[in-house]
């Protein structure tokens, strides 16, 4: 199985700051990879898809690069309705898994 | 509007059954990939299975491998899991997402839909 390595787990961060959250797989998975952002209580929405491409209606703070075993979500202005946790997701090989998450707190 | 309605949780017993059902809207069903994708209480998300447009190809977790069963109905435009021998680790939110299609954003997982609970306790 293809393992999916999220870093940090949590931060905490002020409005207007810069965010990044890293992925890093254990083996290549080209860049079938996407970014989920979930707040409490409500399903998870896709931000990023195929590793760096911007789901339709996100905002353009929110950017992804990488490819290979190496990814990144960037934000690039922290804003109040950001704080929510983050999820890459490798969809390489079976079985398709998720890195365990990135919570965004209020600093 | 593109929709994913799920049904069916409840609370059920250690080794009982239950039948997830996910109804879809807005969207030509039959032209994706579909899938099921769970969350326990606290915890991050998992992906459970998958199934291809005609059926002919799915895909699991190794954990439900032999419990659980997706499917799908192409002319009710739905998708179901039917799980068996359930355990208290199968305790999850399910969601059904969309995953992948025609078009150029159609990636896993796009929409998904609000999550159904299974509760596995006695």
């Amino acid at each position: 199985d293809i393992q999916m390595t999220q870093s940090p787990s949590s931060l905490s961060a002020s409005v207007g700051a810069r965010v990044t959250i890293t992925c890093r797989a254990s083996q290549g998975i080209r860049d079938d990879l996407g970014w989920y952002q979930q707040k409490p209580g409500k399903a998870p929405k896709r931000l990023i898809y195929a590793a760096s491409s911007l789901q339709s209606g996100v905002p353009s703070r929110f950017s992804g690069s990488g490819s290979g075993t190496e990814f990144t979500l960037t934000i690039s202005s922290l804003q109040p309705e950001d704080f929510a946790t983050y999820y890459c997701l490798q969809h390489n090989s079976y079985p398709w898994t998720f890195g365990q998450g990135t919570k965004v707190e209020i600093k | 509007e593109v929709q994913l309605v799920e049904s069916g949780g409840g609370l059920v017993q250690p080794g009982g059954s239950l039948r997830l059902s996910c109804g879809a809207s807005g969207f030509t069903f039959s032209s994706y990939w579909m899938n099921w994708v769970r969350q326990a209480p606290g915890e991050g998300l998992e992906w459970v299975a998958n199934i291809k447009q005609d059926g002919t190809e799915k895909y699991y977790m190794d954990s439900v491998k032999g419990r659980f069963t997706i499917s799908r109905d192409n002319a009710k435009n739905s998708l179901y899991l039917q799980m068996n021998s359930l355990r208290a680790e199968d305790t999850a939110v399910y969601y059904c997402a969309r995953g992948y299609g025609p078009g150029s954003q159609s990636f896993p997982f796009f929409p998904w839909g609000q999550g159904t609970l299974v509760t596995v306790s006695s």
